[in-house]
């Protein structure tokens, strides 16, 4: 099994629709959860992270954490064709477990279609 | 404030030839990280170098390799070339080990190796 699961799509979905992108983890000592933005022959862009569970709200992107799943999510409210692109779930251990470094999902292929 | 630059975008290498990849971070950022990005496996750490020392590594062989200065610019190198290491290396930089959830990518160097 994976650490980190991400269901590549794509996903094809109308202008305004609201978007849900998915990543599930096997590792419960994961403690920061961030999602990146990558478009085609780019470098993925952060957009926003959490840290433990919850919610967190940028503009029309609002990540949602579920530790007790082990379970993220990313919603995007009225969705553009600017936001099509592949999305990236990203995780951590918190630094005192001595472990730098981000675990990633393959990433989401999104196409939003005017 | 400029984002992290990668040199060169472009690179095409024969097999058992080496390259070197240059990452100079944002401004400030102490600590760099090296992934490879590849359509079958995703983005998979390489490496994560602080204060010129380098202190994770993940699960590649030796033939990977790299450094980073006492600016912060570090740079990677791969010998002996196989077709495999074809892929998008990206460098990310963050303020300091701690601060993982605000990793910011390069546009990254995709290699081709023939």
């Amino acid at each position: 099994q994976k650490e980190v699961e991400q269901d590549p799509g794509p996903l094809s979905v109308p202008e305004g629709a609201i978007v849900s992108l998915n990543c599930t983890y096997s590792n419960s000592a994961f403690q920061y959860f961030m999602w990146y933005r990558q478009y085609s022959r780019k470098g993925p862009e952060l957009l926003m992270y959490t840290y433990s569970s919850g919610n967190k709200e940028d503009g029309r992107f609002t990540a949602q954490v579920d530790k007790s799943s082990k379970y993220i999510s990313l919603f995007i409210r009225d969705s553009q064709p600017s936001d099509s692109a592949t999305y990236l779930c990203a995780m951590s251990e918190d630094s005192g477990a001595g472990s730098y470094q981000l675990t990633f999902g393959k990433g989401t292929k999104l196409s939003v279609i005017p | 404030k400029a984002g992290v630059t990668q040199t060169p975008r472009y690179l095409i290498k024969t097999r058992g030839q080496q390259v070197t990849l240059s990452c100079s971070p944002i401004s400030g950022h102490r600590s760099v990280s090296w992934y490879q990005q590849t359509p079958g496996q995703g983005l998979q750490f390489l490496f994560e170098y602080f204060s010129e020392t380098q202190r994770n590594k993940g699960n590649f062989p030796g033939r990977f390799s790299g450094r980073q200065f006492s600016n912060s610019r570090s740079e990677m190198n791969v010998s002996t070339l196989e077709l495999g290491d074809s892929a998008l290396y990206l460098c990310a930089s963050s303020p300091d080990r701690e601060v993982l959830y605000e990793q910011y990518f390069g546009p990254g160097t995709r290699l081709t190796v023939t």
